[in-house]
């Protein structure tokens, strides 16, 4: 079983949708969580960062953690062409040498 | 925001060559940067650990001779490709860690597409 598991998608949605994105993993160890955005042929963007149970919006973007299930979720409202991109997840412990990162999911959001 | 930039974008080489790749922490300090390799439609794999001043500790399976990392200040750290084989053309991305330690999330470069023909 790995660490992190994330859906690979492709997940295609109309534009204006919300959407909704979602990792969990098995190592109760994990303390930061971030979300990364990845554009065809680019580096990953880091969206969004956190380290506590619950939500964190920036923007048209909310990042929620829930420890005791061990699921993060990152939700996009009124998605935009703009956002189609591969979504990465990623996390570490304090003592972790690297990060663990997601597969990756790929969305599409149509005009 | 943290910003990592990477050069060059792209490259291609030949086979037999080496090819070195820059990255540098623009405006932050970054006493360790990290090396990643990404195929097609896969995500990131860590290849080596850069820290500033001493010797990169490399992954399982990374030939360090082949892929030699240098750190040598605290906005710099370098990965040159050496004897390049087609086999080695890859996306190769470098991140750093922002200020505050191991709380800090990581930045990316843009990566650098390696071609060798």
């Amino acid at each position: 079983q790995k660490e992190v598991e994330q859906d690979p998608g492709p997940l295609s949605v109309p534009e204006g949708a919300i959407v909704s994105l979602n990792c969990t993993y098995s190592n109760s160890a994990f303390q930061y969580f971030m979300w990364y955005r990845q554009y065809s042929r680019k580096g990953p963007e880091l969206l969004m960062y956190t380290y506590s149970s619950g939500n964190k919006e920036d923007g048209r973007f909310t990042a929620q953690v829930d420890k005791s299930s061990k699921y993060i979720s990152l939700f996009i409202r009124d998605s935009q062409p703009s956002d189609s991109a591969t979504y990465l997840c990623a996390m570490w412990t304090r003592s972790a040498r690297q990060l663990t990162f997601g597969s990756g999911t790929q969305l599409t959001v149509l005009p | 925001g943290a910003v990592v930039s990477q050069h060059p974008s792209r490259v291609i080489c030949k086979s037999g060559t080496s090819v070195k790749i820059e990255c540098r922490s623009l405006d932050f300090q970054a006493t360790t940067m990290f090396w990643y390799r990404q195929f097609p439609k896969q995500s990131l794999m860590l290849m080596a650990t850069s820290n500033e001043g001493s010797k990169a500790t490399y992954e399982q399976g990374v030939e360090k001779d082949k892929f030699l990392i240098n750190h040598a200040s605290l906005t710099l750290s370098t990965l040159t490709v050496t004897s390049a084989h087609p086999e080695d053309s890859s996306f190769y991305i470098c991140s750093a860690r922002g200020t505050g330690g191991y709380s800090s999330p990581l930045h990316f470069g843009n990566g650098t597409r390696l071609t060798v023909t």
